[in-house]
């Protein structure tokens, strides 16, 4: 069945350093890709979305590629400040196959110290 | 504001009680799911609204979990008899339509003792 697995954290980085979140899944059709991220305290929230092959996801200076021949949706970040602390879903929605449901991956923890 | 809104937004209760989760989604979106966080764990699925069609409820741990949405808007998640294990954050998220992005309550943090 459909999956998605993500790297596992904690991850600590100084701040003005690269992030890369690894995320690959599995599904038979052809799904969704999206990253969530939760801030301490807060619900979770779309930071960024891909809905075929090729395309790239970006937003607050956050970037993920849809990479169909590795199966992969890596998110990455030149340079992470402080306030992108939070911890960051993976998530796949293959409406084709598996209806309704979105898969949501482990999460990875995010820490960014000054 | 006009995000997804959950209450109570945190609950203790004593193992055997029945405990009644609610969720108020954004108005207009026709889609409404139930998660389950529970520490170091993913988001569980537990069920899906769509409209007016019967709700996908496959992803509903045991009998003692039940969800309903009235009218189109609002659902409450009944747990019956809790159980320990049950302890976790449950997150509500709502979507323009199925497939759409969701949008996240802030959760019912969940403590069973």
């Amino acid at each position: 069945g459909d999956s998605v697995t993500q790297m596992e954290g904690p991850v600590t980085l100084s701040e003005e350093a690269c992030l890369t979140i690894n995320c690959t899944y599995t599904a038979t059709g052809y799904p969704s890709l999206f990253w969530y991220v939760q801030y301490p305290g807060e619900g979770l929230q779309l930071l960024l979305k891909a809905t075929k092959a090729d395309d790239k996801g970006s937003n607050k200076g956050f970037e993920a590629t849809y990479r169909k021949e590795t199966t992969s949706f890596h998110l990455e970040k030149g340079s992470v400040q402080v306030s992108d602390s939070a911890v960051y879903f993976c998530a796949l929605s293959d409406p084709g196959n598996t209806g309704n449901q979105f898969y949501f991956g482990t999460g990875t923890s995010l820490t960014v110290i000054p | 504001g006009a995000g997804v809104s959950q209450s109570p937004s945190n609950k203790v209760t004593e193992k055997g009680k029945d405990v009644e989760l609610r969720c108020d989604p954004i108005s207009g979106h026709t889609a409404l799911y139930w998660y389950r966080q529970s520490l170091g764990q993913g988001l569980e699925f537990l069920i899906y609204f769509q409209g007016n069609s019967a709700p996908d409820k496959s992803g509903l741990p045991s009998d003692r979990f039940s969800a309903e949405r009235t009218g189109g808007s609002v659902s409450t998640l009944t747990i019956q008899r809790t159980q320990q294990e049950d302890s976790a954050v449950y997150l509500c998220a709502s979507s323009f339509s199925a497939n759409q992005p969701q949008h996240f309550g802030d959760g019912t943090r969940l403590s069973i003792l």
